[in-house]
C-alpha cells in the first residue's frame, strides 16, 4: 500500500519560517507534490519535486530526499494569509495519493 | 479564462435519492478526477479518467458512478448505495502525463439527511 505521514497541526508566528515535514511509503515513486487549501476552498498546487534537493518558488521552498522517503515544505516570511492546510502527495505508477494534511496557523 | 467549474456549491438531498454532481473544465486537460474530503482528512480518490470514454475506480468507488462522454465533462453520481454520502466533493483535472499538478474546482458540499 501507500501511506504518507505529516503533522496534523503547526503554529508559527507572522514573519517567521516554518517547515512542514512529510514521510512516505510508496511503490513506484516518481515525485512529491505540495498543495495548499484554505478553509472551504479548493486545493491549489504549490510545487513538485522529482529529484533530490531544494526547489524554491518565492517564499515557498520544497525539498525531497528519495533515499530517506522524506520531503518538506518550507514557508518563509510567514503572512497571516498563509494560514491554511498543506497536503503532500506522492505520484507514481498509481494515481496521486494525498496525505491527511497539516493545518498551519499563523499568529501575530 | 481557463478553469474548472463545479455546480452546485451546496446540495441537499434526502436519503435514498441519487444525486449527480457536475464538473466541467476548459483547460483542454485529458485527465479528470473526483475526490471526497471529510473534515480533517486528506483527499480520497473516487474515480479518475485519463481519456474520453474510459475511467478507473479509485480507492473509494463503491456507491459512486461516473461517465466521460466529453473531454470537458466528468459528472459524478452519488447513488443511494453510498453509505455515508455527506462530504465535500472536489473535481480536478490535469494533463495526462502531469498528474502531480492538478487543478481543482471549487467543490460541492453535499448533505444527505
Amino acid at each position: 500500500g501507500q501511506s504518507l505521514e505529516q503533522p496534523s497541526e503547526v503554529t508559527a508566528v507572522e514573519g517567521a519560517i516554518v517547515q512542514i515535514n512529510c514521510t512516505y511509503q510508496t511503490s513506484g515513486f516518481y515525485g512529491l507534490s505540495w498543495y495548499q487549501q484554505h478553509d472551504g476552498g479548493a486545493p491549489t498546487f504549490l510545487s513538485y519535486n522529482a529529484l533530490d534537493g531544494l526547489e524554491e518558488t518565492g517564499r515557498f521552498s520544497s525539498f525531497l530526499s528519495r533515499s530517506d522517503s522524506y520531503g518538506y515544505l518550507l514557508l518563509q516570511e510567514l503572512q497571516m494569509k498563509d494560514s491554511a492546510s498543506y497536503f503532500c502527495a506522492t505520484s507514481g505508477n498509481t494515481p496521486l495519493v494525498f496525505g491527511k494534511g497539516t493545518r498551519l496557523s499563523v499568529i501575530a | 479564462d481557463g478553469g474548472i467549474t463545479q455546480s452546485p456549491k451546496y446540495l441537499f438531498r434526502k436519503e435514498g435519492q441519487n444525486v449527480t454532481l457536475s464538473c466541467e473544465q476548459n483547460l483542454n486537460h485529458d485527465a479528470m478526477y473526483w475526490y471526497r474530503q471529510d473534515p480533517g482528512q486528506g483527499l480520497r480518490l473516487i474515480y479518475y479518467s485519463q481519456i474520453v470514454n474510459d475511467f478507473q475506480k479509485g480507492d473509494i468507488a463503491e456507491g459512486y458512478s461516473v461517465s466521460r462522454e466529453k473531454k470537458e465533462s466528468f459528472p459524478l453520481t452519488v447513488t443511494s448505495a453510498q453509505k455515508n454520502p455527506t462530504a465535500f466533493y472536489l473535481c480536478a483535472s490535469s494533463m495526462r502525463d502531469r498528474d502531480y499538478e492538478q487543478y481543482f474546482g471549487p467543490g460541492t458540499r453535499l448533505t444527505v439527511t
